[in-house]
C-alpha cells in the first residue's frame, strides 16, 4: 500500500518523442508536487496544484504540462524531449492545511538518448 | 529568495561513531520548518526529522538530532551510533506552511553524501 507511487521508474527514450510520468498518492493529500533532481542532484521544484487546480509554475519549458485530473493524481507529460530532460523526476504530495511533511514517490528516471 | 546551503559535499563516518552534518539557510520569513531528508541508492526521499522555526526546542528522533540556531539560520543534523545503513544523501529542506503563498514547496540545499565505514 505505498503511499505515492510514480510509474514508470524507468523510461529510456529518444530525443523528439513525447512520453508521460504517471503520479498516484492514497493518502488523502490535496496538494501534489512535481520535483526535477538533475545530474548533480540538485532538486528544485517544477509545479505544484492543489485540488486539481495549478498553483505553482516555476520556470520549467512550456514543453512539460502538467495534469492533474484529480486530487489524488498528478501527471507530467513531457513533449519534444530533449538531452537536457535527462533527471530523476519526483512526486510528492501533503496536506495544505496542516503543517505536515511531504511524502515523495521513489522517483521517475527518465534518460534521454 | 530563499537558498539553503550545504557546505559539505561528502562526509565519512566509522560505524557506532557520531557525525555533524551542516546546514544553513537564508530567509526574511519568521515562521517556516525545516527538515532533513535522506536519499539512499533506492532513490527514495525519506524524512528523517523536521523542525518548526517556532519551537525553541531541538527535535530528535532516536539516533537523530538537530542543533537549530534560528538567529544564525542554522540548521545542522547529528547521527549517532552511526549504523551502515545510515550511508546515503541527506538533504536539508526549507519550506514555509502549505496554507501560505507558497503553497508549502521545499526549498533544497545541494546535500551531502555519507558514508559510514565499518
Amino acid at each position: 500500500d505505498t503511499a505515492v507511487s510514480q510509474t514508470p521508474k524507468y523510461l529510456v527514450t529518444q530525443m523528439g518523442n513525447d512520453k508521460s510520468i504517471k503520479c498516484e498518492q492514497n493518502l488523502g493529500h490535496d496538494t501534489m508536487y512535481w520535483y526535477k533532481q538533475d545530474s548533480k542532484k540538485f532538486l528544485k521544484i517544477m509545479f505544484s496544484y492543489n485540488n486539481k487546480e495549478l498553483i505553482i509554475n516555476e520556470t520549467v519549458p512550456n514543453r512539460f504540462s502538467p495534469k492533474s485530473p484529480d486530487k489524488a493524481h498528478l501527471n507530467l507529460h513531457i513533449n519534444s524531449l530533449e538531452l537536457g530532460d535527462s533527471a530523476v523526476y519526483f512526486c510528492a504530495s501533503r496536506l495544505r492545511s496542516r503543517a505536515t511533511e511531504a511524502f515523495f514517490g521513489q522517483g521517475t528516471r527518465l534518460t534521454v538518448v | 529568495a530563499q537558498t539553503v546551503t550545504q557546505s559539505q559535499p561528502e562526509m565519512s563516518v566509522q560505524e557506532a561513531e557520531t557525525v555533524t552534518l551542516s546546514c544553513t539557510y537564508d530567509t526574511s520569513e519568521s515562521d517556516y520548518y525545516l527538515f532533513w531528508y535522506k536519499q539512499p541508492p533506492s532513490r527514495q526521499m525519506i524524512l528523517v526529522i523536521r523542525q518548526e522555526a517556532y519551537k525553541q526546542q531541538n527535535a530528535t528522533e532516536n539516533r537523530f538530532s538537530v542543533n537549530f540556531q534560528k538567529a544564525a539560520k542554522s540548521f545542522s543534523l547529528k547521527i549517532s551510533d552511526s549504523q551502515l545503513g545510515d550511508a546515503a544523501m541527506y538533504f536539508c529542506a526549507w519550506g514555509l506552511d502549505a496554507g501560505g503563498t507558497s503553497y508549502g514547496k521545499l526549498t533544497f540545499g545541494q546535500g551531502t553524501i555519507l558514508t559510514v565505514h565499518p
